[in-house]
């Protein structure tokens, strides 16, 4: 079965800093997608970055960029220039792909970022 | 992109009571889900809600207990029956596109 894990339940950025969000995963697909989502007070889940496993080059959004490590299943969040809107909870998550139609998501437990102003 | 609404937000409810929550997107999608998320923690699957069919439940739920209904592609009810302390948490519609899933804002429940 599919595992994603996020070891650091807490992290703290000062704004304008970088910090980095770990997360790996264990699967023995070679065809997936990665997630980075983000929950704020709202609670309302935001994606943030995706990336499909087939690509070896990162996947970048503005400010937000991922380290994907293939082989080390390893997906790790970069943010930049940290603002204090960027205080959330991070859920990492992986999606099997099934060609044509894809299963659902498997979440890790969630690293909450305090950003310091 | 696709836009998820839920109703209701929130809602207080009492014990052995049933409370039904509605998710419509704002486009077509291929498939829906149904998660709960209690608080502080991470998001679990409760079911995949079928267009035309019964739900696919995940270990642990059952249709009984949180009856599912999709009669469209752009919408899907989620029912909490019964209900007990235990099922205080919130309940997130969530809707895969064929690229990305999005999810709604979620509806918080607390069972008295």
């Amino acid at each position: 079965a599919q595992t994603v894990t996020q070891s650091q339940p807490e992290m703290s950025v000062q704004e304008a800093e970088t910090v980095t969000l770990s997360c790996t995963y264990d699967t023995s697909e070679s065809d997936y997608y990665l997630f980075w989502y983000k929950q704020p007070p709202s609670r309302q889940m935001i994606l943030v970055i995706r990336q499909e496993a087939y690509k070896q080059q990162n996947a970048t959004e503005n400010r937000f960029s991922v380290n994907f490590q293939k082989a080390a299943k390893s997906f790790s969040l970069k943010i930049s220039d940290s603002q204090l809107g960027d205080a959330a909870m991070y859920f990492c998550a992986y999606r099997r792909n099934y060609g044509g139609s894809q299963g659902n998501l498997i979440f890790g437990k969630g690293t909450k970022l305090s950003v310091k102003p | 992109s696709a836009v998820i609404s839920q109703k209701p937000s929130r809602d207080i409810c009492q014990r052995g009571t049933s409370l039904t929550i509605q998710c419509q997107v704002d486009s077509q999608v291929t498939m829906m889900f149904w998660y709960r998320q209690q608080p502080g923690q991470s998001l679990t699957l409760i079911a995949t809600a079928n267009q035309g069919s019964e739900a696919t439940y995940e270990s642990g739920f059952v249709i009984d207990k949180f009856p599912i209904s999709r009669p469209n592609l752009t919408f899907s009810t989620l029912t909490v029956s019964n209900m007990s302390p235990e099922d205080s948490s919130i309940y997130l519609c969530s809707a895969w596109t064929g690229l990305e899933q999005y999810f709604g804002p979620g509806t918080r429940l607390t069972v008295t």
